[in-house]
């Protein structure tokens, strides 16, 4: 089982609609979730961190976190076709102040215009 | 300026060869990571540094080695080059007194080995 797991997609949605990306985690330990936008070639951007089970709302993006059923997501609304990106899902590791993060091998996001 | 550098940012090299991939960053974080992203495999450890003298393996450090000349650079070597090397490198820093566990990517090495 892979510790931090997302679907490759493509995810396609129309311009304006709501995007949703899931990710699951195996480390009951994890802490420190995080979110980071990857465009083709370029570096991973921190999008959203969240720590504490619920939402987390920040402009058009929200991340929520159940921690129960180790699931971490991330709405993004009225979607844009600059929103075209690789999405990864990070998970801290090994517990305590360790600060290894483990990423799932990203979600490919396409915003259809 | 960027906070986290890396040089080269492109380099082809031939089987055989050392090659040694630089990251600096002025974001004065402690901790410093290397990265090698091959598609469909996502982002995968190769070392990291949680001070100048921590140095600790990753999940795929077999082919490489580092060195933390400074609380600001981390370099890393491939001592004799392989084309399953070729690969996208990323170095990342973190702060451990913030205690989030953040990292931040320098832009990327995008290595070819031939």
């Amino acid at each position: 089982q892979k510790e931090v797991e997302q679907n490759s997609g493509p995810l396609s949605v129309p311009e304006g609609a709501i995007a949703s990306l899931n990710c699951t985690y195996s480390d009951r330990g994890s802490q420190s979730f995080f979110w980071y936008r990857q465009y083709s070639g370029k570096s991973p951007e921190l999008i959203m961190s969240i720590y504490s089970n619920g939402d987390k709302e920040d402009g058009r993006f929200t991340a929520q976190l159940n921690k129960a059923s180790q699931y971490v997501s991330l709405l993004i609304r009225d979607s844009q076709p600059s929103d075209s990106a690789t999405y990864l899902c990070a998970v801290n590791s090994g517990g305590g102040a360790t600060n290894k993060l483990i990423f799932g091998t990203g979600t490919l996001l396409a915003v259809q215009p | 300026d960027a906070d986290v550098t890396q040089t080269p940012r492109n380099r082809i090299t031939k089987t055989g060869k050392r090659i040694m991939l630089e990251c600096s960053q002025t974001k004065g974080h402690d901790r410093m990571y290397w990265y090698r992203q091959d598609p469909g495999l996502g982002l995968r450890l190769i070392y990291y540094s949680f001070d100048v003298k921590d140095i600790n393996k990753g999940e795929i450090s077999d082919g490489y080695s580092v060195s933390r000349q400074a609380q600001a650079k981390f370099s890393l070597s491939l001592e004799s080059a392989i084309p399953n090397q070729t690969a996208l490198y990323f170095c990342a820093t973190s702060d451990r007194t913030s205690g989030a566990h953040t990292q931040y990517f320098g832009p990327g090495t995008r290595l070819t080995v031939t």
